[in-house]
């Protein structure tokens, strides 16, 4: 079952803008982390935020933690037309006895030059 | 390091048929595991491995079978193909079998049964 649900399903935005994503997850978790898709290609790690963490920074990438309401939301500033991609959320269940990762369905980003 | 190596990129299948999915990791990773990505669905988890000879099943483990003999391989065999099999699968490999480790993935092979 899917752990994680993203939100919005799509955004369109202009080159510049800054782009948020926000996930909603169910269970306690080790950890969250993001990923990005671009077109007919794997998912690409992002960033991993800890249970125990509530705010990273990875270039333009911000990544909120409320374990509390069980959400996390990705922030990219500065957008740019190479940031269009998919973006998943996947979180890694406490007590799962072993890695299983599991995934939302996803936010479509399209910025437009 | 090329990574994660899957093939082939795309494959066509009569419903009925047999075919193993490959995937190689060239980074010594100790966790592999296998997903099918549908639209509308997100990405679901079909078979994993924290090491060589261990394996366990996913989310979605029936009608596939996955053996691992080595570090680097780990192919996920579809045993007698349906409808709706087809799908985008991927590979990924970490580190290490715990938490707090990220994923490594393939380019996916996109398979369609007929």
């Amino acid at each position: 079952s899917q752990q994680g649900e993203e939100d919005p399903q799509a955004l369109s935005i202009q080159e510049g803008e800054n782009a948020t994503m926000n996930c909603s997850y169910k269970t306690s978790i080790n950890n969250l982390q993001w990923y990005r898709q671009n077109s007919g290609r794997g998912l690409v790690h992002l960033i991993l935020i800890r249970s125990n963490e509530r705010e990273k920074h990875s270039g333009r990438l911000r990544v909120t933690l409320d374990t509390s309401k069980k959400s996390s939301s990705l922030l990219i500033t500065a957008s740019r037309a190479a940031d269009t991609a998919s973006y998943f959320c996947a979180t890694d269940p406490l007590g799962a006895g072993s890695y299983q990762l599991t995934f939302g369905k996803g936010t479509k980003l399209s910025v437009i030059p | 390091n090329a990574g994660v190596t899957q093939t082939p990129k795309f494959q066509v299948l009569k419903t009925g048929q047999s075919m193993t999915l490959q995937c190689a990791q060239d980074m010594n990773h100790e966790y592999m595991s296998w997903y099918r990505q549908d639209p509308g669905m997100g990405l679901r988890l079909i078979h994993y491995s924290v090491g060589a000879g261990i394996t366990d099943q996913g989310e979605v483990p029936n009608g596939y079978n996955v053996s691992r003999s080595t570090t680097e391989d780990f192919p996920l065999r579809l045993l007698s193909a349906a409808p709706s099999q087809t799908s985008v699968y991927f590979c990924a490999s970490s580190p290490r079998r715990s938490y707090n480790s990220p994923l490594h993935f393939g380019n996916g092979t996109r398979l369609t049964v007929t």
